[in-house]
């Protein structure tokens, strides 16, 4: 049982790049999320899926695109990279169990930096 | 809205001594409340989580938190601080309604010798 993967670990980026941070998980969770975390700013949540087809925005979307045509797959995309999107990468899955929403397993993050 | 606000951005505790991070949160409806562990350059491990169920819950290495609905807090509380503890502490929220899981902006313990 592998959890939350995410690929890759690490990535060197130059400004105007664009790449793809791929997720998977193999729980059949129906939440998944993509977070960045940047010194003293804790989590930031840019997007999340409720489930295949679904997505919604975050906090911090602008710059970023997901799509979710599986269950297990939840793959965020780098339009056009910037210095500012330098940051360390986690996605995240959870489930509910009638109203109460399981906590986050997390993936063990992308260190993205822009140059 | 959903929100959860850590009060403190940095604890430093004497090995030995009791521990208290805290969390405020806001939510329209019942929340399911957690705290995450990260210590430096790893990923992130649950401590604990709170679901509707007791108002104390106890987590593992020790630490324990306490739902208080009136007060809309949940904070984490150890009776005697161990080196291994100093890392980074969030306090999450989530709200199956709403499908988001928030994070607090984190607490970093220190523990002195």
């Amino acid at each position: 049982n592998a959890g939350v993967t995410q690929t890759p670990k690490f990535q060197v980026l130059k400004t105007g790049q664009s790449m793809t941070l791929q997720c998977a998980q193999d729980m059949n969770h129906e939440y998944m999320s993509w977070y960045r975390q940047d010194p003293g700013m804790g989590l930031r949540l840019i997007h999340y899926s409720v489930g295949a087809g679904i997505t919604d925005q975050g906090e911090v979307p602008n710059g970023y695109n997901v799509s979710r045509s599986t269950t297990e797959d939840f793959p965020l995309r780098l339009l056009s990279a910037a210095p500012s999107q330098t940051s360390v990468y986690f996605c995240a899955s959870s489930y509910s169990i009638g109203v109460e929403v399981t906590e986050a397993f997390f993936g063990q993050g992308t260190r993205l930096t822009v140059v | 809205a959903q929100s959860v606000t850590q009060l403190d951005s940095h604890v430093s505790v004497s090995e030995g001594t009791p521990v208290l991070l805290r969390c405020n949160y806001s939510s329209s409806y019942s929340p399911s409340l957690f705290w995450y562990v990260q210590h430096p350059n790893k990923g992130l491990q649950l401590l604990l989580k709170y679901t509707s169920a007791a108002t104390l819950v106890k987590g593992i290495n020790g630490f324990e938190a306490e739902f208080k609905k009136s007060e809309t807090s949940f904070h984490l509380t150890k009776p005697s601080a161990h080196m291994s503890d100093a890392a980074e502490y969030f306090c999450v929220v989530s709200v199956s309604s709403a499908s988001k899981i928030i994070f607090g902006s984190g607490t970093r313990l220190s523990i002195r010798p």
